[in-house]
């Protein structure tokens, strides 16, 4: 199947800070790809969904301005925490559309 | 907004038990999806159901989609510890997939 890489695996940041996770689809293009969170023992929420050359659409509750969302090439889309508070950590996955979804290894992030 | 009901969420049961997992929903999708995730890793597809009434194996699981497309199972025969993991079903709904909450399944030796 389709590869999806995410960059970093893991990050730790102070609060305050903010952190690009990015989305890569490394053997196909991807006009679409999707953000989701995901809490211990729990299952993956949307939170937005990336459209190459244009804005994000987010999911209800998903704040736009704390999430920024960039998908500037057809194989890369970034996810930008900003402000990161302690509440903001978790297991952060993407996803890229070819025929079907394909998802990432997921970011763990830890805000002190 | 069109909701995936995933039941059980947790399961433990010893090697060579049988087991099924279900998720229903009052909406109709168009496709529906069986995922795997390992702890700190991301889901991985099992299988796509797309017709009502089909039925996939894949080895040891076997997937239902219902005729009228909105529940479908997994049912695992003599499971075992490698079976361990957080089981999920997505139904696909206008591009994006909804998720259900998920069965965690504990397989012990």
């Amino acid at each position: 199947g389709a590869v999806v890489s995410q960059h970093p695996s893991r990050v730790i940041c102070k609060s305050g800070t903010s952190v690009k996770i990015e989305c890569r689809s490394l053997d196909f293009q991807a006009t679409t790809m999707f953000w989701y969170r995901q809490f211990p023992k729990q299952s993956l929420m949307l939170m937005a969904t990336s459209n190459e050359g244009s804005k994000a659409t987010y999911e209800q509750g998903v704040e736009k301005d704390k999430f920024l969302i960039n998908h500037a090439s057809l194989t890369l889309s970034t996810l930008t925490v900003t402000s990161a508070h302690p509440e903001d950590s978790s297991f952060y996955i993407c996803s890229a559309r070819d025929e079907e979804q394909f998802f990432g290894p997921g970011t763990r992030l830890t805000v002190l | 907004t069109q909701l995936l009901e995933q039941s059980p969420q947790f399961l433990s049961i010893q090697e060579g038990e049988n087991l099924t997992v279900y998720c229903n929903s009052s909406s109709v999708f168009s496709s529906l999806q069986w995922y795997r995730q390992e702890p700190g890793e991301g889901p991985v597809l099992l299988v796509t159901v797309v017709t009502g009434g089909e039925v996939k194996k894949l080895k040891r699981l076997t997937f239902q989609f219902g005729d009228a497309r909105k529940d479908s199972s997994l049912h695992i025969t003599a499971a075992q510890p490698g079976d361990t993991g957080l089981y999920l079903c997505a139904g696909a709904d206008t591009g994006k997939l909804i998720f259900g909450q998920g069965t965690t399944l504990q397989v012990k030796p």
